[in-house]
């Protein structure tokens, strides 16, 4: 079935170091694979996505890595800082384009 | 300014009483969706359209309804809502879902008592 597992559900680390978020999907998934901040009481924005023909993409501080063969991507964040500090969704998109699943989310706090 | 729309932002109401949350985009996008957004199960797909007339079930469409009459509208009915509905809602839109950014109107919190 159509399934993203994302992890961990909270992060906390200090600021400066670095943040690494975990998701997985099931066997049907397309080939785009986004991820999305979503900061307290706002709408979810898009803050980096990737395709399967490549297998990493770097914006600044943040980058994601795709592992096709192992079914898994991961959103790294470097030099962490406090306005960093939001949920965190990963998606991969279903049914030829149509079902975006999200992962349950990760909060993450950076703390100055 | 290239935007979604929701209304109502706000909405407590009572069980069995038929309620739309109305979503408008301004962008001529092709696709547009409905999320509801609960603690520690993140955004769950409810409905998706691919574009006029073209609608199919998200992972959760039990107990809503859509329809995509036009291009930049696509409202979200629940018939007879039940306080299992009670919910943070968003609607989304994009050029074409896989290709493209989802762009997320503000959101609607939904109470059904």
């Amino acid at each position: 079935g159509e399934n993203v597992e994302q992890h961990p559900s909270t992060l906390s680390v200090q600021e400066g170091d670095s943040a690494v978020i975990k998701c997985t999907y099931s066997d049907s998934a397309s080939n785009y694979f986004p991820w999305y901040k979503q900061e307290l009481g706002k709408r979810p924005q898009l803050i980096i996505d990737i395709r399967s023909n490549v297998g990493e993409k770097k914006d600044q501080r943040i980058a994601v890595t795709l592992n096709k063969t192992a079914k898994h991507f991961s959103l790294h964040i470097t030099e962490t800082q406090p306005e960093d500090s939001a949920v965190y969704f990963c998606a991969a998109l279903y049914n030829q384009g149509g079902k975006l699943i999200f992962g349950q989310g990760t909060e993450l706090s950076v703390k100055p | 300014e290239a935007q979604v729309t929701q209304n109502p932002r706000y909405l407590i109401t009572v069980t069995g009483k038929k309620l739309t949350v109305t979503c408008s985009q301004n962008m001529n996008h092709e696709y547009m969706s409905w999320y509801r957004q609960d603690p520690g199960l993140g955004l769950r797909q409810i409905y998706y359209s691919m574009n006029v007339e073209v609608t199919d079930k998200g992972d959760v469409p039990e107990g809503y309804k859509v329809s995509r009459k036009e291009k930049r509208n696509f409202p979200l009915i629940l018939e007879s809502p039940s306080p299992n509905q009670t919910s943070l809602y968003f609607c989304a839109s994009s050029t074409l879902a896989n290709t493209g950014e989802l762009f997320f109107g503000e959101g609607s919190r939904l109470t059904v008592l």
